[in-house]
Parts: C-alpha cells; structure tokens; sequence
C-alpha cells in the first residue's frame, strides 16, 4: 500500500530534550517536506527536500532541523524543544518534476512540549 | 502575509443541500490550485485540483470553479451528505521552473452536515 509513514503518532515531552520525528515513503517520491498544523493558522511548511541531500527551509524553519540521506526518509529534529512547538506535524511526499503534484500526507504526529 | 484567503470558517448544511466553500490568492505565479479534505485523526488528503487553464472541474458531486482574473477559487459540494463533515483546505502551489513545491493553504472550513 502506497503511503506515507510518521513515527511516533502521539509525544509527550519537556522543554529542550532532544527528539526526532520520522517519516517514510513507499512511493519513490523525490519530494518531501513537513508542515505543522496549528488551530486557525491552517497548515505551513516547516522544510522541504527536492531529493537526496538537497534540503530548505519553509516558512517556520525557526527550532526545526531536517536531514535526507535517503530517498524514503526525511527526519524531523528539534534540538531543543520549546512549548511554542506543541503542534501537530505532518509529513508529505511528491513526484518532482511531474503533470500532477499530489501531495501525499502522512497520518500526523501531535506533539505537547511542557 | 496570507497568500491565500479561505471563507467561511466554518458552514452548517444540511443533508442534501450545497456547500460552497470560496478562496481568494494573491500570488499570479501559483498554477495549481488543490482542495484538501481532512477528516480528524488523519492528514489531509487531495479532494481535488484545478489549473488556471480551466474556468471549472467537476469529479462527483464536487466541483472546483476557478476565476482567474479575480484570483478567486471555490469548491462546491452537491447533494451534500452527512459523510461530507471535515475541515476543507484550499491550497495553491506553483510547480514550474524548478521552485519549491510548497501548498500555501487557507487557514480551513469546518463542514458539518446535518442528517
């Protein structure tokens, strides 16, 4: 089955204690990039990946790192998390280039930084 | 800056009748214009998408009609139904010449259909 994976779904954690949020694809997309979601503000890019080794920064990239050493992978880390990152996260994937640029999401992870 | 503008927050309808949800965009770079539906618990998934080529796109009872000279999209929903209840995201995105895939999206609609 086609889809986009996020790992762990649910994270409690405190303030500045490092954590990595995981995302694979089954679908050979060269493009990802994560979001977060927060209420009224709708969804926006955190950082996104054209391919293996090329990564930028979205719109809020301030606290986030990523990193792609595989087509199928694109962590997300947070050095030093703060409660303003208490959101929920979503990972997505795309063919670049191609006629359609679906994106596909992943289930989401929600994360509570106390 | 909001590039793209989404109305209503939220829309009550009842069972069978039509839902429309607007759009507005400021950026005449976007060339793809998707409509997301997400329902809780899950990631958004494609509803539905349009180019600036087109005036309207119509998959089922969902349609997408598109206004480029007032950079304005909606999405229509028909016969709507209860099953139809999620928060709807219009994005826009431009995908040529080798720029960032990013969506911009509208900050949703909460649809809730009344049996």
């Amino acid at each position: 089955e086609a889809q986009v994976t996020q790992n762990p779904r649910y994270l409690i954690t405190v303030t500045g204690k490092k954590l990595t949020v995981t995302c694979s694809q089954n679908m050979n997309h060269e493009y990802m990039s994560w979001y977060r979601q927060d209420p009224g503000l709708g969804l926006r890019q955190i950082y996104y990946s054209m391919n293996v080794e090329v990564t930028d920064k979205g719109d809020v990239p301030e606290g986030y790192k990523v990193s792609r050493k595989e087509k199928r992978n694109f962590p997300l880390i947070l050095e030093s998390p703060s409660p303003n990152q208490t959101s929920l996260y979503f990972c997505a994937s795309s063919f670049f280039p191609g006629s359609s640029y679906e994106q596909y999401f992943g289930p989401g992870t929600r994360l509570t930084v106390t | 800056q909001q590039q793209v503008k989404q109305s209503p927050q939220s829309l009550i309808v009842q069972k069978g009748g039509i839902s429309i949800i607007n759009c507005a965009y400021e950026n005449t770079a976007f060339d793809y214009f998707p409509w997301y539906q997400q329902f809780p618990g899950k990631g958004p998934a494609l509803l539905i998408a349009i180019r600036p080529d087109v005036s309207e796109k119509k998959e089922g009872r969902f349609t997408i009609s598109f206004n480029k000279s007032a950079k304005q999209f909606s999405l229509h929903i028909m016969d709507s139904q209860p099953g139809d209840s999620a928060t709807y995201f219009c994005a826009a995105s431009k995908g040529s010449g080798g720029s960032n895939y990013k969506l911009t999206f509208g900050k949703g609609t909460l649809l809730t259909v009344n049996p």
